[in-house]
């Protein structure tokens, strides 16, 4: 039972370039998430699923695109990378039932844009 | 708007002490939930302590403990007898359980010293 994985861990991108993050969850968790986490900062909602072929936006969803056509696999695009979106990114799954609703971190992607 | 206010930027504690950590958080609902995530330099998030709003009963896991007091919107974390294996950032977040969508405040970092 690996979790929630990520890949990459890291990874360098020139302004205009585009890329794809994958996220992959193995705990059968209908909810996932992407968040981002710049310096200093707490975590911001950029888009979330809560089944498959549903996704919605989050806090700040400008930038980024998402798809969700199985229940394990939630990836998020970068189209035209700025320097604005150097952070690091995480995603997370969730599976609410009676009083849990914690969600479950993958260990994150450090992206920087140059 | 949901918000999470965490108020020290830093906190420091010596070994085998007691040290508090703070959070407010705002809303309108009735129904909600609360966490306090731990963040080593890993950068792994590491979920400590969840409250269930409709709980008076303040949550406790070893070390660690809640004190909720839902009228103010105040949820503090209390860790006793510190080890240096608690030195990280702290989060606290917070949800209705819509979508488990997850608000966090910017984090406290927490330094142990010998």
């Amino acid at each position: 039972n690996a979790g929630v994985t990520q890949t990459p861990k890291f990874r360098i991108l020139k302004i205009g370039q585009s890329m794809t993050l994958q996220c992959t969850q193995d705990m059968n968790h209908n909810y996932m998430y992407w968040y981002r986490q710049d310096p200093g900062m707490g975590l911001k909602l950029i888009y979330y699923s809560v089944g498959a072929g549903i996704t919605d936006k989050g806090e700040v969803p400008n930038g980024y695109n998402v798809s969700r056509s199985t229940t394990e696999d939630f990836p998020l695009r970068l189209e035209l990378a700025a320097p604005s979106q150097t952070s690091v990114y995480f995603c997370a799954s969730s599976y609410p039932s009676g009083s849990k609703y914690e969600q479950y971190f993958g260990p994150g992607t450090r992206l920087t844009v140059t | 708007a949901q918000t999470v206010t965490q108020s020290q930027p830093e906190m420091s504690v010596q070994e085998a002490e007691t040290v508090t950590l703070s959070c407010t958080y705002d809303t309108s609902e009735s129904d909600y939930y609360l966490f306090w995530y731990k963040q080593p330099p890993s950068r792994q998030m590491i979920l400590v302590i969840r409250q269930e709003a409709y709980k008076q009963q303040n949550a406790t896991e070893n070390r660690f403990s809640v004190n909720f007091q839902k009228a103010a919107k105040s949820f503090s974390l209390k860790i006793s007898d510190s080890q240096l294996g608690d030195a990280a950032m702290y989060f606290c977040a917070y949800t209705t359980g819509t979508a488990s969508k997850l608000t966090f405040g910017t984090g406290t970092r927490l330094q142990v010293t010998l």
